[in-house]
């Protein structure tokens, strides 16, 4: 059962870079019926994608983020990553990564259990 | 920048049905995913594609799409689809820009 984690840290600074990691166990990142997905939710909030990453590399970032984030792909690992620049008190929230598959029309079918980042100093 | 309107609410008695709209200008033209999100978990696709169900997913589900809206039916409310749901689609823009609806919490009564 394909299996997607989180991680980073929880607490960043204002003005620094948030850094997080999404490890895929139980099946292959390289897949190319695929596309891998960052989704944040500020609290008590609404779900906001930020973008998403073929396992080839190829990107789309949501427009009102696109200046400030960097996803990328490590298929060694089976990892792929979401940086998220200069960073404030909005950028506070349960981020997720996500599977997008074609088989249901590269809808988000599997999800982490997500992470919190604070941002404060 | 495009937006994905959804009701904040909805209350529903137990074996009733619950009807959540979504409307969006490029509804016409993009497919929608509905998704459920109970507190402090994850979101769970239970919708894709406007009226496709993923396996695993109760037949109670149901969705559809009528123009600029589209509406997720849950039939026979149980009292564990108390949740948050929201709607998905991409503008129509070609950007490939996928956006949320504004989310609706669903209370059974």
């Amino acid at each position: 059962q394909l299996q997607l984690q989180e991680s980073g840290p929880g607490l960043v600074k204002p003005s620094e870079t948030l850094s997080l990691t999404c490890t895929v166990s139980g099946g292959s990142i390289s897949s190319s019926s695929y596309y891998w997905g960052w989704i944040r939710q500020p609290p008590g909030k609404g779900l906001e994608w930020i973008g998403s990453i073929y396992y080839s590399g190829s990107t789309y970032y949501n427009p009102s983020l696109k200046s400030r984030v960097t996803i990328s792909v490590d298929t060694s690992k089976n990892q792929f990553s979401l940086k998220l620049s200069s960073v404030t008190a909005a950028d506070t929230a349960v981020y997720y990564c996500a599977r997008q598959t074609e088989y249901y029309d590269n809808a988000f079918d599997i999800w982490g259990q997500g992470t919190m980042v604070t941002v404060s100093s | 920048s495009y937006e994905l309107t959804q009701p904040p609410s909805v209350s529903v008695s137990p074996g009733q049905t619950a009807r959540i709209t979504c409307s969006g200008d490029a509804l016409p033209k993009q497919y929608a995913y509905w998704y459920q999100q109970k507190p402090g978990q994850a979101p769970v696709l239970v919708i894709y594609k406007d009226s496709e169900r993923p396996s695993g997913i109760p037949e109670r589900f149901s969705g559809s799409s009528s123009g600029t809206t589209v509406t997720l039916t849950i039939s026979g409310v149980q009292a564990e689809d108390e949740a948050d749901y929201y709607c998905q689609s991409a503008d129509s823009s070609g950007t490939s820009f996928y956006v949320f609806g504004t989310g609706t919490k669903v209370t059974v009564l």
